[in-house]
């Protein structure tokens, strides 16, 4: 079972340089998320999608833009790499935001350097 | 808004020791709690949850209540081993999403 598949693992980037973030579930969950993990930190919402078709900001969505393609897939683009966005960054899924109880799957994560 | 406090730190016990990580939660409502464990270079996994008061959750025999009259959802373990060793986030949920503790390192020594 893949569960939560993120690309690609690791990236260097230099500042200004934008990139893509790709997530995908296999679990045919309706609500998916990004998350960023810094030193001391713990993990903070960027964005969230509740289903197909709808996104919303979370706690620092500011240089960031998500796309939520189809149920399968939810990307999160950087469009001018800053080095404070150097982190690592996690998508995740669950079956509904409606519902609290439900867990999030994480994927592996995206460790990203800005330079 | 919603909040998470958890011992920093890194923890550090001997192989068959008896372990508590603190967690104490601030929210408005009744969230649902969740332990999250990170090992190296691995995304977060969920261990236990517990969803409404006075709920015990367990799992690898990992146990935490909900405790809402002190707003606490602390981790024990009876005995841990090596392969415990690893990063512990507590969490709760709200509609939005997770909010997370700093998470707790725990390195357990042979």
């Amino acid at each position: 079972n893949a569960g939560v598949t993120q690309t690609p693992k690791f990236q260097v980037l230099k500042t200004g340089q934008s990139m893509t973030l790709q997530c995908a579930q296999d679990m045919n969950h309706n609500s998916m998320y990004w998350y960023r993990q810094d030193p001391g930190m713990g993990l903070r919402l960027i964005y969230y999608s509740a289903s197909e078709g709808t996104t919303d900001k979370g706690e620092v969505p500011n240089g960031y833009n998500v796309s939520r393609l189809n149920k399968r897939e939810f990307s999160l683009r950087l469009e001018s790499a800053a080095p404070s966005q150097t982190s690592v960054y996690f998508c995740a899924s669950s079956e509904s935001s409606r519902s609290s109880n439900q867990p999030q799957h994480f994927g592996d994560g995206t460790r990203l350097s800005i330079l | 808004g919603d909040s998470v406090t958890q011992m920093e730190g890194p923890v550090t016990l001997s192989e068959e020791a008896f372990l508590t990580i603190n967690c104490t939660y601030t929210a408005t409502g009744y969230p649902s709690l969740f332990w999250y464990v990170q090992y190296p270079g691995e995304g977060l996994q969920l261990l236990l949850k517990a969803t409404k008061a006075d709920d015990k959750g367990s799992n690898k025999g990992f146990e935490a209540t909900y405790r809402k009259e002190t707003t606490s959802f602390h981790l024990e373990k009876g005995s841990v081993q090596v392969s415990d060793s690893a990063v512990y986030f507590c969490a709760l949920r709200d509609w939005d999403g997770l909010t997370f503790g700093k998470g707790t390192h725990l390195i357990i020594q042979p």
